[in-house]
Protein backbone atom coordinates (compact mmCIF):
# COMPACT_ATOMS: atom_id res chain seq x y z
CA UNK A 1 0.00 0.00 0.00
CA UNK A 2 1.47 3.44 -0.43
CA UNK A 3 0.24 6.70 1.06
CA UNK A 4 1.90 10.19 1.91
CA UNK A 5 1.56 12.26 4.59
CA UNK A 6 2.24 16.15 4.36
CA UNK A 7 2.78 17.90 7.46
CA UNK A 8 1.52 21.02 8.04
CA UNK A 9 -1.73 22.35 6.31
CA UNK A 10 -0.58 26.01 6.09
CA UNK A 11 2.69 27.09 5.75
CA UNK A 12 3.54 30.79 6.31
CA UNK A 13 6.43 32.62 4.52
CA UNK A 14 7.68 35.85 4.04
CA UNK A 15 8.51 37.22 0.57
CA UNK A 16 12.43 36.22 -0.03
CA UNK A 17 12.35 33.64 2.71
CA UNK A 18 12.99 29.71 1.97
CA UNK A 19 10.25 27.93 1.60
CA UNK A 20 10.30 23.99 3.02
CA UNK A 21 6.95 21.76 2.57
CA UNK A 22 7.06 18.57 3.99
CA UNK A 23 6.33 14.97 2.79
CA UNK A 24 6.64 11.78 4.15
CA UNK A 25 5.61 8.68 2.02
CA UNK A 26 4.60 4.70 2.90
CA UNK A 27 5.27 2.66 -0.05
CA UNK A 28 5.97 -1.28 -0.07
CA UNK A 29 7.43 -1.00 -3.54
CA UNK A 30 10.35 1.81 -4.67
CA UNK A 31 8.03 4.43 -5.18
CA UNK A 32 7.47 7.47 -7.72
CA UNK A 33 7.25 10.52 -5.52
CA UNK A 34 5.84 13.58 -7.02
CA UNK A 35 4.96 17.53 -6.16
CA UNK A 36 2.15 19.09 -7.66
CA UNK A 37 0.67 22.95 -7.20
CA UNK A 38 -2.60 23.88 -7.41
CA UNK A 39 -3.27 27.50 -8.19
CA UNK A 40 -7.34 28.69 -6.76
CA UNK A 41 -9.70 27.55 -9.56
CA UNK A 42 -7.29 25.83 -11.67
CA UNK A 43 -6.53 21.83 -11.89
CA UNK A 44 -2.92 20.57 -10.64
CA UNK A 45 0.40 20.92 -12.15
CA UNK A 46 3.43 18.99 -12.12
CA UNK A 47 6.34 20.80 -10.46
CA UNK A 48 8.70 18.09 -10.32
CA UNK A 49 8.85 13.94 -9.99
CA UNK A 50 11.40 11.60 -8.78
CA UNK A 51 11.82 8.19 -10.91
CA UNK A 52 14.66 6.54 -8.93
CA UNK A 53 17.12 8.24 -11.19
CA UNK A 54 19.04 11.51 -9.29
CA UNK A 55 17.89 11.75 -5.61
CA UNK A 56 17.79 15.88 -6.04
CA UNK A 57 15.32 16.79 -8.25
CA UNK A 58 14.98 20.15 -9.54
CA UNK A 59 11.32 21.70 -10.69
CA UNK A 60 9.65 24.02 -12.05
CA UNK A 61 9.98 27.40 -11.07
CA UNK A 62 13.04 27.39 -9.17
CA UNK A 63 11.82 24.50 -6.65
CA UNK A 64 13.04 21.60 -5.97
CA UNK A 65 12.90 17.90 -3.72
CA UNK A 66 15.30 15.93 -1.99
CA UNK A 67 14.19 11.75 -1.90
CA UNK A 68 15.76 10.21 1.25
CA UNK A 69 15.22 6.67 1.55
CA UNK A 70 16.24 6.74 5.08
CA UNK A 71 14.22 9.13 6.03
CA UNK A 72 10.94 8.42 3.79
CA UNK A 73 10.80 11.25 3.18
CA UNK A 74 10.61 13.63 -0.34
CA UNK A 75 10.36 17.57 1.04
CA UNK A 76 9.80 20.28 -0.98
CA UNK A 77 12.21 23.60 -0.55
CA UNK A 78 12.52 26.88 -2.54
CA UNK A 79 15.37 29.37 -1.83
CA UNK A 80 13.52 32.52 -1.84
CA UNK A 81 9.49 32.47 -2.15
CA UNK A 82 7.68 35.02 -4.52
CA UNK A 83 4.12 36.06 -3.82
CA UNK A 84 3.28 34.12 -6.97
CA UNK A 85 4.26 30.94 -5.09
CA UNK A 86 1.50 31.60 -2.71
CA UNK A 87 -0.92 27.95 -3.62
CA UNK A 88 -2.06 24.57 -2.42
CA UNK A 89 0.95 22.24 -2.83
CA UNK A 90 0.33 18.52 -2.89
CA UNK A 91 2.72 15.53 -2.44
CA UNK A 92 1.81 12.27 -4.45
CA UNK A 93 2.86 8.91 -4.68
CA UNK A 94 2.33 5.92 -7.45
CA UNK A 95 3.69 2.48 -7.46
CA UNK A 96 5.10 2.39 -11.22
CA UNK A 97 4.33 5.80 -12.12
CA UNK A 98 1.97 4.45 -15.22
CA UNK A 99 -0.95 3.80 -12.79
CA UNK A 100 -3.22 6.27 -10.03
CA UNK A 101 -1.74 8.67 -8.11
CA UNK A 102 -2.19 8.86 -3.98
CA UNK A 103 -1.84 12.52 -2.96
CA UNK A 104 -1.18 13.77 0.32
CA UNK A 105 -3.96 16.18 1.93
CA UNK A 106 -1.81 19.54 1.07
CA UNK A 107 -0.21 22.70 2.53
CA UNK A 108 -1.62 25.38 1.62
CA UNK A 109 1.68 28.06 1.10
CA UNK A 110 0.95 31.92 1.91
CA UNK A 111 4.15 34.56 1.10
CA UNK A 112 3.73 37.78 3.22
CA UNK A 113 5.13 40.87 1.38
CA UNK B 1 -3.89 21.34 -28.51
CA UNK B 2 -5.23 23.27 -25.30
CA UNK B 3 -5.15 20.35 -22.54
CA UNK B 4 -7.27 18.64 -21.16
CA UNK B 5 -10.66 20.44 -20.45
CA UNK B 6 -13.88 19.20 -18.40
CA UNK B 7 -17.13 20.42 -19.22
CA UNK B 8 -19.03 22.27 -17.13
CA UNK B 9 -17.08 23.48 -14.50
CA UNK B 10 -20.02 23.90 -11.76
CA UNK B 11 -22.69 21.95 -11.92
CA UNK B 12 -25.35 22.97 -8.77
CA UNK B 13 -28.19 20.50 -8.26
CA UNK B 14 -30.76 18.94 -5.91
CA UNK B 15 -30.27 15.83 -4.20
CA UNK B 16 -31.74 13.08 -6.14
CA UNK B 17 -30.98 14.13 -9.67
CA UNK B 18 -28.62 12.86 -11.94
CA UNK B 19 -25.42 14.37 -12.85
CA UNK B 20 -23.31 14.13 -16.03
CA UNK B 21 -19.71 15.58 -16.39
CA UNK B 22 -17.68 14.97 -19.51
CA UNK B 23 -13.99 14.85 -20.10
CA UNK B 24 -11.68 15.97 -23.00
CA UNK B 25 -8.34 14.47 -22.82
CA UNK B 26 -5.20 15.62 -24.56
CA UNK B 27 -5.43 14.45 -28.50
CA UNK B 28 -3.25 11.53 -28.44
CA UNK B 29 -3.42 10.53 -24.47
CA UNK B 30 -4.59 6.67 -24.49
CA UNK B 31 -4.96 6.60 -20.53
CA UNK B 32 -7.60 8.89 -18.77
CA UNK B 33 -8.26 9.39 -14.95
CA UNK B 34 -10.80 10.58 -13.12
CA UNK B 35 -10.22 11.77 -9.20
CA UNK B 36 -12.65 13.59 -6.60
CA UNK B 37 -11.18 16.56 -4.34
CA UNK B 38 -13.30 17.28 -1.50
CA UNK B 39 -12.77 20.43 0.26
CA UNK B 40 -9.16 20.49 2.24
CA UNK B 41 -8.14 17.18 1.05
CA UNK B 42 -6.21 15.86 -1.73
CA UNK B 43 -7.63 14.28 -4.64
CA UNK B 44 -8.83 10.78 -4.90
CA UNK B 45 -8.18 8.31 -7.26
CA UNK B 46 -11.65 6.90 -8.61
CA UNK B 47 -11.05 4.98 -12.06
CA UNK B 48 -9.35 4.91 -15.09
CA UNK B 49 -9.29 4.07 -19.02
CA UNK B 50 -6.90 2.92 -21.45
CA UNK B 51 -8.43 3.57 -24.95
CA UNK B 52 -11.78 2.50 -24.25
CA UNK B 53 -11.08 -0.11 -21.13
CA UNK B 54 -11.89 0.65 -18.03
CA UNK B 55 -8.96 -0.80 -15.62
CA UNK B 56 -9.66 -0.42 -12.45
CA UNK B 57 -12.13 1.21 -9.97
CA UNK B 58 -11.65 2.59 -6.42
CA UNK B 59 -14.06 1.52 -4.04
CA UNK B 60 -15.16 5.33 -3.82
CA UNK B 61 -17.09 4.71 -6.53
CA UNK B 62 -20.19 3.77 -5.70
CA UNK B 63 -23.15 2.04 -8.03
CA UNK B 64 -24.38 5.28 -8.45
CA UNK B 65 -21.26 5.76 -9.98
CA UNK B 66 -20.55 5.38 -13.50
CA UNK B 67 -17.94 6.02 -15.77
CA UNK B 68 -17.35 5.31 -19.77
CA UNK B 69 -15.16 6.28 -22.51
CA UNK B 70 -16.86 4.37 -25.75
CA UNK B 71 -14.42 5.49 -28.54
CA UNK B 72 -11.31 5.78 -26.71
CA UNK B 73 -11.26 9.46 -26.59
CA UNK B 74 -13.57 11.70 -23.74
CA UNK B 75 -15.04 10.33 -20.97
CA UNK B 76 -18.25 11.09 -19.21
CA UNK B 77 -18.82 10.40 -15.12
CA UNK B 78 -22.89 10.00 -14.30
CA UNK B 79 -23.50 10.22 -10.78
CA UNK B 80 -27.08 9.05 -10.30
CA UNK B 81 -29.63 9.95 -7.78
CA UNK B 82 -27.35 12.73 -6.24
CA UNK B 83 -26.23 12.95 -2.61
CA UNK B 84 -25.00 15.73 -0.31
CA UNK B 85 -21.82 14.09 0.32
CA UNK B 86 -21.01 13.97 -3.89
CA UNK B 87 -20.34 17.77 -3.14
CA UNK B 88 -16.76 17.78 -4.71
CA UNK B 89 -14.29 18.89 -7.44
CA UNK B 90 -13.90 15.90 -10.08
CA UNK B 91 -11.08 16.28 -11.61
CA UNK B 92 -10.02 14.22 -14.93
CA UNK B 93 -6.28 13.84 -16.27
CA UNK B 94 -4.92 11.92 -19.26
CA UNK B 95 -1.46 10.69 -20.06
CA UNK B 96 0.30 8.24 -22.42
CA UNK B 97 0.62 4.62 -20.77
CA UNK B 98 3.64 3.43 -21.73
CA UNK B 99 6.77 1.30 -19.70
CA UNK B 100 8.28 4.64 -17.64
CA UNK B 101 7.05 7.46 -16.01
CA UNK B 102 4.30 9.67 -17.78
CA UNK B 103 3.05 12.79 -16.62
CA UNK B 104 -0.43 12.73 -15.75
CA UNK B 105 -1.89 16.53 -17.12
CA UNK B 106 -5.21 17.33 -15.27
CA UNK B 107 -7.61 19.62 -16.69
CA UNK B 108 -9.59 22.56 -14.32
CA UNK B 109 -11.94 20.02 -12.71
CA UNK B 110 -15.74 20.31 -12.41
CA UNK B 111 -17.19 21.45 -8.87
CA UNK B 112 -20.15 19.69 -7.86
CA UNK B 113 -22.84 21.68 -5.19
CA UNK B 114 -25.38 18.72 -3.82
CA UNK B 115 -28.08 21.11 -2.24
Amino acid sequence: AQSVTQLGSHVSVSEGALVLLRCNYSSSVPPYLFWYVQYPNQGLQLLLKYTSAATLVKGINGFEAEFKKSETSFHLTKPSAHMSDAAEYFCAVSQNGANNLFFGTGTRLTVIP
Amino acid sequence: DTGVSQDPRHKITKRGQNVTFRCDPISEHNRLYWYRQTLGQGPEFLTYFQNEAQLEKSRLLSDRFSAERPKGSFSTLEIQRTEQGDSAMYLCASTIAGATYNEQFFGPGTRLTVL
